[in-house]
């Protein structure tokens, strides 16, 4: 399977606290995106990476990739009750396969 | 816009039976895609879909078909249910065209007894 880890399976922070969880993969890639699946809903996307790519913000999200070690990392800056949510990392390459990760529960104490 | 919308969001089977969970866009999107989550597993392509009359299997495509035969829709057909079918599956959309970003439906939660 080309699917990716994230870590930690769970984390969790009291509000405003920031928000750190990583992503590995297996093959080469041609961009990565993170998305965000609430509690029984379907995903959403959150922020795309492309391999040529180092580091990217959104808002308070701030994305990092590392080719050579094959990862990246998803920050959430001052964290909110709302933020509370499952996230995963998506790979894909030149083809038409998306490859998801097994997800970051994160859990916002308000 | 609707976006995507799937059907039925909760079905019960029993083991041999078959059906078919419904896909729809409105958002003229090429491509289309099945996946499953399962607990631990995160989410696992079945098949996918570049345009009508077009269609490819994914990483777990064993037990189910699909079909495309307009741009909107999406159908993923059981065939004979299985127990190890009992799962969530999204069904999602995508552009051919100006990004990678997939828009993904609600779910159909799905038991197989």
């Amino acid at each position: 399977s080309q699917q990716g880890e994230e870590d930690p399976q769970a984390l969790s922070i009291q509000e405003g606290e920031n928000a750190t969880m990583n992503c590995s993969y297996k093959t080469s890639i041609n961009n990565l995106q993170w998305y965000r699946q609430n509690s029984g809903r379907g995903l959403v996307h959150l922020i795309l990476i492309r391999s040529n790519e180092r580091e990217k913000h959104s808002g308070r999200l701030r994305v990092t990739l590392d080719t050579s070690k094959k990862s990246s990392s998803l920050l959430i800056t001052a964290s909110r009750a709302a933020d509370t949510a499952s996230y995963f990392c998506a790979t894909d390459d030149t083809g038409n396969q998306f490859y998801f990760g097994t997800g970051t529960s994160l859990t916002v104490i308000p | 816009n609707a976006g995507v919308t799937q059907t039925p969001k909760f079905q019960v089977l029993k083991t041999g039976q078959s059906m078919t969970l419904q896909c729809a866009q409105d958002m003229n999107h090429e491509y289309m895609s099945w996946y499953r989550q399962d607990p631990g597993m995160g989410l696992r392509l079945i098949h996918y879909s570049v345009g009508a009359g077009i269609t490819d299997q994914g990483e777990v495509p064993n037990g189910y078909n699909v079909s495309r035969s307009t741009t909107e829709d999406f159908p993923l057909r059981l065939l004979s249910a299985a127990p190890s079918q009992t799962s969530v599956y999204f069904c999602a959309s995508r552009p051919t065209f100006g990004g990678r970003t997939q828009y993904f439906g609600p779910g159909t939660r799905l038991l197989v007894l």
